[in-house]
């Protein structure tokens, strides 16, 4: 049973579109949300956390629907630098503070 | 800062023969300490945490250990490697659970081919 899904992609797009992700997660219970970013042969890097309903970064804004249990990453003006896998991950609870991460969708944004 | 270091970045390796990875994170005290492994065109595989010197949990059964001697220290061995340990390992921090946030952060991460 998946946990955390993402739609895997590729999401191809040109320079200055929007683009939205969505990551549905299956418990109820989960108190933290987190999006990575994940360029090709690299470690992932933490793009943001979502702690209530949302955040905002630039032109980077992650939502949380806790009634329908996904979080959503939202890119305006894409840049060509966007251009990477995205990772949505979950905190369950628990001492050992464990995420439980999705498997990425990858974006392509293109001249 | 926190900075997280794992060494080596890349590995060949014959089937058979042992592995040793090390992380160390410096600029915290008392982190959780996370083993990752993300095999080609897969998602990320949480293979060990820890939450302090000694103490190891494995989650998924396999011939891989891990240790933890010192605070800021994390060890992941094999004593035979398989073909399929291949994969990107990587090493993670996060601050200990009596603080706000469960962010998790990577260390470069250690290629590793079996062959």
């Amino acid at each position: 049973r998946k946990e955390v899904e993402q739609d895997p992609g590729p999401f191809n797009v040109p320079e200055g579109a929007t683009v939205a992700f969505n990551c549905t997660y299956s418990n109820s219970a989960s108190q933290s949300f987190f999006w990575y970013r994940q360029d090709c042969r690299k470690e992932p890097k933490l793009l943001m956390s979502v702690y209530s309903s949302g955040n905002e970064d630039g032109r980077f804004t992650a939502q949380l629907n806790r009634a329908s249990q996904y979080i959503s990453l939202l890119i305006r003006d894409s840049k060509l630098s966007d251009s990477a896998t995205y990772l949505c991950a979950v905190f369950y609870g628990g001492s050992q503070g464990n995420l439980i991460f999705g498997k990425g969708t990858k974006l392509s944004v293109k001249p | 800062s926190q900075t997280i270091h794992q060494w080596p970045a890349t590995l060949v390796q014959p089937v058979g023969s042992p592995l040793s990875l090390e992380c160390t994170v410096e600029g915290t005290s008392n982190p959780n300490l996370y083993w990752y492994r993300q095999a080609a065109g897969r998602g990320l595989q949480l293979l060990f945490y820890s939450v302090g010197i000694g103490q190891i949990s494995s989650e998924v059964p396999q011939n891989l250990s891990a240790s933890r001697p010192q605070d800021r220290q994390f060890i992941l061995s094999s004593k035979k490697l398989l073909l399929s340990d291949s994969g990107f390992y990587l090493c993670a921090w996060s601050a200990s659970l009596d603080s706000v946030g469960y962010e998790q952060y990577f260390g470069p991460g250690t290629r590793l081919t079996v062959t």
